[in-house]
């Protein structure tokens, strides 16, 4: 089993929408959870890291961590063709262990 | 600028002829990873190095060695490359094991 499981998709919006990206996670010594975006034949970037439970946000994203269920999400507002990508969500513990990702389409 | 850079970008190469990927980065990061991307299955860390000489594997290690003898540079080697190591490759780095920097990636097809 996966440390880490991320909402396969994909997911196609309308431009305005909200994006709901979610994944749970299994291992209880994960002590940060990172969004990552990986726009086509790039490599992964870095979007959001939060540490606790709780919301963070960042312009139109915002990161969302419940420790107790082991639950973790991402919410992009006023969504933008800009936004077409993969999500990876992550959790780190000694190394890094990511979800599948999945692959998001904002349509103009 | 900062950046962590791989080379070549594309290969194709046939079963059994060992290649290198090289990677750098200019950012003096203690940390570098090698990840392999598969559909449906993620990135997978295959090595990861805390700092110059210290390596240790990652998830998938098997087909692949790691050398870390300078502090920028961490070149993956595949000895013997199989058509399942077939894949897109990471690079990372970072200053301590958090907020990891990728690189633009290699696309390997092994026939």
């Amino acid at each position: 089993q996966k440390e880490v499981e991320q909402d396969p998709g994909p997911l196609s919006v309308p431009e305005g929408a909200i994006v709901s990206l979610n994944c749970t996670y299994s291992n209880s010594a994960f002590q940060y959870f990172m969004w990552y975006r990986q726009y086509s034949r790039k490599g992964p970037e870095l979007l959001m890291y939060t540490y606790s439970s709780g919301n963070k946000e960042d312009g139109r994203f915002t990161a969302q961590v419940d420790k107790s269920s082991k639950y973790i999400s991402l919410f992009i507002r006023d969504s933008q063709p800009s936004d077409s990508a993969t999500y990876l969500c992550a959790g780190l513990d000694y190394k890094l262990s990511f979800g599948a990702g999945t692959t998001v389409t904002v349509r103009a | 600028e900062a950046q962590v850079t791989q080379n070549p970008r594309y290969l194709i190469t046939v079963t059994g002829k060992k290649l290198t990927v090289t990677c750098s980065q200019n950012m003096n990061h203690e940390y570098m990873s090698w990840y392999r991307q598969d559909p449906g299955l993620g990135l997978r860390q295959i090595y990861y190095s805390m700092n110059v000489e210290v390596t240790d594997k990652g998830d998938v290690p098997e087909g692949y060695k790691v050398s870390r003898k300078e502090k920028r540079n961490f070149p993956l080697i595949l000895e013997s490359p199989s058509p399942n190591q077939t894949s897109l490759y990471f690079c990372a780095s970072s200053r301590e094991n958090n907020e990891q920097f990728f690189g633009p990636g290699t696309r390997l097809t092994v026939l």
